[in-house]
């Protein structure tokens, strides 16, 4: 069965400082990645999304960048962190055909 | 453009009671349409979806979902509410041309009294 890793769980850093995030998929092949942010526990941010290796498309301008070095990692990543980037951010995976998403547990970033 | 309207934030029902969340969405043409539920600080899991056929879909944990096309609503329902069911529910869709970008509601908290 497929599984999909976040980490870390939370994280609490200073303002300028870099950010990764890290997320991967186990059990399948050339999934669609995702992310999420969910900002006050209410609705979700599709932030960026890749169908392969090295193709990464973004929905929100931002502060934010992501890659996909692996065909099941997907990274999303700052170099200077904002305090409106905390939130909680959500990896997600998809197969082909009906594209059910499946999310991650999640990661809680505090940015102080 | 697809979106999806959750017109209620809170929902509270007492155990044993029906559960009704409500949800409207918007697309062009047909619609993909799925229910996601969220625990506290835990990702988003897939409760059911509506592709195409019977209106009336079944999912996890004894919840079903009516989609309605001439009334663009597509209502999660459980027939008798457990404690357990209080969480953060979402509502998406997706056009079926569209085939990797969801568009997710705001979210309705279920709070299930005992």
């Amino acid at each position: 069965s497929q599984t999909i890793h976040q980490w870390p769980a939370t994280l609490v850093q200073p303002v300028g400082s870099p950010l990764s995030l890290e997320c991967t998929v186990e059990g399948t092949s050339n999934p669609n990645l995702y992310w999420y942010r969910q900002a006050a526990g209410r609705g979700l941010q599709l932030l960026f999304y890749s169908v392969g290796i090295g193709q990464i498309s973004s929905e929100v301008p931002q502060n934010l960048s992501a890659s996909r070095p692996q065909d099941r990692q997907f990274i999303l990543s700052s170099k200077k962190l904002l305090l409106s980037d905390s939130g909680f951010y959500l990896c997600a995976w998809s197969g082909t055909g009906l594209n059910i998403q499946y999310f991650g547990a999640g990661t809680r970033l505090s940015v102080l | 453009a697809q979106s999806v309207a959750q017109p209620e934030d809170q929902v509270n029902v007492a155990e044993g009671n029906p559960l009704t969340v409500k949800c409207t969405y918007s697309v062009s043409g047909n619609p993909y349409l799925f229910w996601y539920v969220q625990y506290p600080n835990r990702g988003l899991q897939f409760l059911l979806k509506y592709i195409t056929g019977d209106n009336l879909v079944k999912g996890s944990y004894g919840f079903e979902a009516e989609f309605n096309k001439s009334q663009t609503s597509f209502h999660l329902k459980k027939p008798s509410a457990l404690v357990s069911d209080s969480a953060l529910y979402f509502c998406a869709v997706r056009e079926r041309s569209n085939d990797y970008k969801l568009s997710f509601g705001a979210g309705t908290t279920v709070t299930v009294r005992a």
